[in-house]
């Protein structure tokens, strides 16, 4: 029974470039939460989707980033034109329902050289 | 706007004793609260959760309490063991939305 799988662990990008990092939920999980851990912070909520929708995207800076949940697929977390500022660490969750306790992964470490 | 605060960055007991973690909440409308612990480089993983309705819940050593009128809920570890040194967050919301996370609190527990 996998749990939450993110992928890549680390990420390494040069100031411009795109990052897109994956998530795959926890079976029979179809909501997944992306939130964001800036060194010495808490855990930041960046969005929240369901399949094929976004149900909340208030914690998502409005340029450069971007998410979806394909009816197929993971979801995807991307940032175009990576500034220095969006290295931190990138937590996925998902849950069976609203209101449900989260299961993380493990997180992407992004760093922008 | 911290909706969930964790006032103590850090804390150190001696393996056996007590732990205490404390969090406080300005938002009256949550009503899930949840702790989460999280070792370095891992994601968070969940401990234990308590809904408004009640005022404790226990699972083993661990014990939550919830005080709604001063909007206040601590998680207790007893008795404390060096595997419990991580950071612990802190989580609340409202039914069916997203959890808002404290900032943590860094517990090391002594041998």
């Amino acid at each position: 029974n996998a749990g939450v799988m993110q992928n890549p662990r680390h990420l390494v990008r040069r100031r411009g470039q795109e990052a897109r990092l994956r998530c795959s939920p926890m079976k029979g999980h179809s909501h997944v939460y992306w939130y964001r851990q800036l060194p010495e912070e808490g855990l930041k909520f960046m969005v929240y989707l369901q399949k094929e929708n976004i149900i909340d995207e208030s914690g998502m800076p409005k340029e450069r980033f971007s998410a979806e949940f394909p009816k197929e697929g993971p979801s995807i977390l991307r940032i175009q034109q990576v500034v220095r500022g969006d290295s931190a660490a990138y937590f996925c969750a998902s849950s069976p329902s609203p209101g449900e306790k989260l299961f993380f992964g493990s997180g992407t470490q992004l760093s922008v050289l | 706007d911290q909706q969930v605060k964790q006032n103590s960055p850090s804390l150190s007991v001696q393996e056996g004793r007590i732990s205490i973690l404390n969090c406080d909440y300005t938002n009256s409308m949550f009503d899930y609260f949840l702790w989460y612990k999280k070792y370095p480089a891992e994601g968070p993983t969940f401990l234990i959760s308590i809904s408004s309705i009640k005022d404790k819940n226990e699972d083993g050593r661990f014990t939550v309490f919830l005080n709604k009128s001063a909007k206040h809920l601590s998680l207790h570890i007893v008795p404390s063991q060096p595997g419990d040194s991580a950071v612990y967050f802190c989580a609340a919301s409202e039914y069916g939305n997203k959890l808002v996370f404290g900032a943590g609190t860094i517990l090391r527990v002594k041998s």
